[in-house]
């Protein structure tokens, strides 16, 4: 079946803009994640949703990152004012439920971002 | 949730197994053991977890010390599609800490 997906798979923004990031989960999954990776790096978690819940935005680098799952379903990772410090590949996550299965999660192939 | 230690390398002739060790002394009781692997230019992939007992899936075996406090994950015949970056996890709320993992290089 049709796995995670995100667009655009690649980002080449100025200093100073605006970018949006999508990402579309695995129908009926409740939960869905935002992950950071830089070069040479693992993962590092920014956010989580349930359904249309952000329940947990401890990762967040700074107030210029916003994640919205309206509908809960597709997300939206807006960074306002893009730094070069942003650049790095976005991934998108989604569980089928919570508890412990929230662990098991599928991923996307990422965004790769690059702030010139 | 605990820490994991794992070498930050190892390689693995095609068609052996690759037994990739993970240390995680300070897990406690409640905190299952995942593993995750990454290949190259893709997203993180789930392979197994476990709490106690060993456990087995199509992928890969996961073997749990009786003392929990290490655990491995066997990729019984090793391909060279099995070349990518492992993450051990170990958690029981909160989120995936996924470190830098094992880059396992399977070769011909």
């Amino acid at each position: 079946g049709a796995g995670v997906s995100q667009s655009p798979r690649y980002k080449v923004a100025k200093r100073g803009q605006d970018v949006a990031l999508r990402c579309d989960p695995i129908s009926g999954h409740v939960s869905l994640f935002w992950y950071q990776q830089a070069l040479g790096q693992g993962p590092e978690f920014l956010t989580y949703f349930q359904n249309e819940a952000q329940l947990d935005k401890s990762g967040l680098p700074s107030d210029r990152f916003f994640a919205e799952r309206p509908e809960g379903s597709v997300s939206t990772l807006k960074i306002q004012r893009t730094q070069q410090e942003d650049s790095a590949v976005y991934l998108c996550a989604s569980s089928l439920a919570s508890g412990t299965s929230t662990y098991e999660q599928y991923f996307g192939p990422g965004t790769r971002l690059t702030v010139t | 949730d605990a820490k994991t230690t794992q070498p930050p390398s190892m390689d693995c002739a095609e068609g052996r197994a690759a037994n990739l060790p993970c240390n995680h002394s300070t897990i406690s009781g409640n905190e299952y053991v995942y593993w995750y692997r990454q290949i190259h230019s893709q997203g993180p992939q789930y392979i197994i977890h476990g709490l106690k007992n060993n456990e087995t899936n199509e992928m890969a075996s996961l073997i749990i010390t009786e003392d929990r406090k290490s655990s491995t994950l066997i990729l019984p015949h090793a391909t060279l599609r099995d070349t990518a970056v492992y993450y051990c996890i170990v958690v029981s709320q909160g989120n995936l800490i996924f470190g830098k993992g094992t880059k396992l290089s399977v070769k011909p």
